[in-house]
């Protein structure tokens, strides 16, 4: 079956550094990925979708990176601040699933210190 | 959230008894979802929909069922509660690609 490992529970950060995440998968190529973003006592909010064929994603102080030989993905948050705190979740979609069905990580809690 | 509600937002049930959500969206999506969320679980898809009336399992479908008359409501059916389906609920809607989430339902079942 597919996995999906997040592998920091927690990172803490000082402001105003990058903070980098982790989402590594395994088994069958996903055909695309996803970040979202969830604060505490919310759902979570979709921030950015990077395909299989693409390498690097931006948007704003975001950066994803995809890297389908080492089946990872690298999440960045440039210059960083308080309000990035949150919880962040990796998803794929794997090719041939029906539906456009996601499978999520656990989750990465990031603390960006003032 | 996208126009997406769910209710009710927080709810206390008994063992055993039947329980319903609803998720509701205004934005004519076609796909619907409905997740759990569990400490060191993460999300977990229970049903999704994908159109009137067709609606598949997801991971952790039992002792779940679901149902969905229109396309703007995704109901999400407990038939006989039991403790172990204590969690937060969150119902998604999306297109192709993006999933939209809801505020959630937090279930506690005694």
């Amino acid at each position: 079956s597919q996995k999906i490992e997040q592998n920091s529970e927690a990172l803490n950060i000082q402001e105003g550094k990058t903070a980098t995440l982790t989402c590594n998968y395994t088994n069958y190529s996903p055909a695309y990925l996803q970040w979202y973003r969830q604060d505490p006592g919310r759902g979570p909010v979709f921030l950015l979708l990077i395909r299989e064929n693409e390498k690097e994603k931006r948007k704003e102080r975001l950066k994803v990176t995809f890297d389908t030989t080492l089946k990872q993905s690298l999440f960045h948050i440039t210059a960083s601040q308080p309000a990035d705190s949150a919880t962040y979740l990796c998803a794929l979609r794997y090719s041939g699933a029906g539906s456009y069905q996601l499978t999520f990580g656990k989750g990465t809690k990031l603390s960006v210190i003032p | 959230d996208a126009g997406i509600t769910q209710s009710p937002r927080h709810k206390v049930t008994e063992t055993g008894t039947p329980v319903t959500l609803r998720c509701h969206q205004t934005e004519n999506h076609r796909y619907m979802y409905w997740y759990r969320q569990d400490p060191g679980h993460g999300l977990r898809l229970i049903h999704y929909s994908y159109g009137v009336k067709d609606t598949d399992k997801g991971e952790v479908s039992d002792g779940y069922s679901v149902s969905r008359s229109k396309t703007e409501d995704f109901l999400l059916t407990l038939e006989s509660a039991t403790s172990s389906q204590t969690s937060v609920y969150f119902c998604a809607t999306g297109d192709r690609e993006t999933q939209y989430f809801g505020p959630g339902t937090r279930l506690l079942v005694l």
